[in-house]
């Protein structure tokens, strides 16, 4: 089965700017969630999309929105990036057979 | 949310030393996972534990629901075990997880 896979894995965007991250869920898995690491920290949940919609929000700001395909893969869309919006962006799926959560690699974005 | 707690912060281990990592939570979980974090950034999950004991070649893990922590048993370290390991919790009808601050293992030759 395939794992979970994001893209690109590195990206350096200018404050002010827009950035989309992509992810496809592993193989079976229906849901996809969102985590920013900032550095020496644990991942923070961003938000969960189940079936195309938002299914769960953490505290982020709305600038902070994604979306979900039929397919199950799904983005992650960042408007007017800020410097401490720098930080290596997750991606886990799941499926609802309650057997845990498969992370991605990672998006590891630098804003300047 | 969910506090989640893990200890030590850091560890330093010569090879072929064990160790144990511990994580403690503070509310009822149905999910519990232990993941590993190579130099990469990619978590590597190690186990899906909400309660009970696995065991997974030189590594094992146990989660005591009841009283609220997990630990994550190493035997016979290896230099590949270096990197930070992270326990995550998700609560009753949660649809996200709750990370720890990590252990960071330094497993020297």
């Amino acid at each position: 089965e395939t794992g979970v896979t994001q893209s690109p894995t590195h990206l350096i965007k200018t404050r002010g700017q827009q950035v989309t991250l992509r992810c496809s869920s592993q193989s079976g898995h229906n849901t996809v969630s969102w985590y920013q690491q900032a550095l020496g920290q644990g991942p923070q949940f961003i938000f969960q999309y189940y079936r195309e919609e938002e299914n769960g929000r953490g505290n982020f700001p709305p600038r902070f929105s994604g979306l979900q395909f039929p397919n199950y893969s799904s983005e992650l869309n960042v408007n007017a990036l800020e410097l401490d919006d720098s930080a290596l962006y997750l991606c886990a799926s799941s499926s609802n057979r309650g057997r845990g959560y498969t992370f991605g690699s990672g998006t590891r974005l630098t804003v300047v | 949310g969910i506090q989640v707690e893990q200890s030590p912060p850091d560890l330093i281990l010569q090879e072929g030393a064990n160790s144990t990592l511990r994580c403690n939570f503070s509310d009822s979980v149905n999910n519990l996972q232990w993941f590993h974090q190579n130099p990469w950034g990619q978590l590597i999950n190690l186990f899906y534990i909400p309660s009970g004991t696995k065991q997974n070649g030189r590594l094992s893990a146990t989660t005591v629901a009841t009283e609220r922590y997990s630990l994550l048993y190493i035997s016979s370290s290896q230099t590949t075990d270096s990197g930070v390991y992270f326990c995550a919790v998700g609560g009753t009808g949660a649809n996200n997880l709750f990370f720890g601050t990590g252990t960071r293992l330094t497993v020297i030759p």
